[in-house]
């Protein structure tokens, strides 16, 4: 998967405990992108990160952070899980022209994440 | 917010016919528009892509269409086989160029 790895792979955890999504690559892409996929709703953009230390929201950010330390690593936290953020969280990569990403989206594997 | 939207969730086709795949957007200034196929258990893969200033794009076996008068995107797949069995998104760019935003799908089946 282009050089994108998700960390785990599956998590099952209770409501209101702390959970952190990893996504490493391998790529040195300067976009990186968190995605959740719903049944109904296609994928959604949680956050994004243009570079070490820049992020943004995406349309549905509440309830997550994110962390960008390393061009390689993009961590996405969920502070307090609750029920609703049960989905499969997809990490994406692109390159850039310039400081506008390309918009050709490599996915990783995904994790799939339940709170119960 | 962004709308995206597909025609129909589900298409079933014979192996060997052609596929066509459509999609609606509702920002205008929309000027970037991707095709993903997504395989059970796995990550979206990039399929083709189009650009505002083009109308039509052609790949191998693949062909999208942009429609900016009535905001429509469409996927065509030619001599569609087996292995195009998944779920198919279109995404686009929106107001902010670097948030792309995804359709529901449509799931794809090939009947052997």
């Amino acid at each position: 998967d282009a050089g994108i790895t998700q960390s785990p792979r599956h998590k099952v955890t209770e409501t209101g405990t702390p959970v952190t999504l990893r996504c490493h690559q391998t790529e040195n892409h300067r976009y990186m992108y968190w995605y959740r996929q719903d049944p109904g709703h296609g994928l959604r953009l949680i956050h994004y990160s243009y570079g070490v230390k820049d992020t943004d929201k995406g349309e549905v950010s509440d309830g997550y952070s994110v962390s960008r330390s390393k061009t390689e690593d993009f961590l996405l936290t969920l502070e307090s899980a609750t029920s609703s953020q049960t989905s499969v969280y997809f990490c994406a990569i692109s390159e850039s022209i310039g400081w506008q990403g390309t918009g050709k989206l490599f996915f990783g594997s995904g994790t799939q994440l339940s709170v119960l | 917010g962004e709308s995206v939207g597909l025609h129909l969730p589900t298409l079933s086709v014979q192996e060997g016919d052609n596929s066509i795949i459509n999609c609606a957007y509702s920002n205008s200034a929309s000027d970037y528009f991707i095709w993903y196929k997504q395989e059970s258990g796995k990550g979206p893969q990039f399929i083709i892509d189009i650009r505002s200033n083009m109308d039509k794009r052609q790949g191998q076996r693949v062909t999208v269409l942009l429609n900016k008068t009535v905001k429509h995107l469409s996927l065509q797949i030619a001599a569609t086989q087996p292995g195009d069995s998944a779920v198919y998104f279109c995404a686009e760019n929106g107001l902010s160029g670097n948030q792309f935003y995804f359709g529901t799908g449509t799931s794809l089946t090939v009947i052997p």
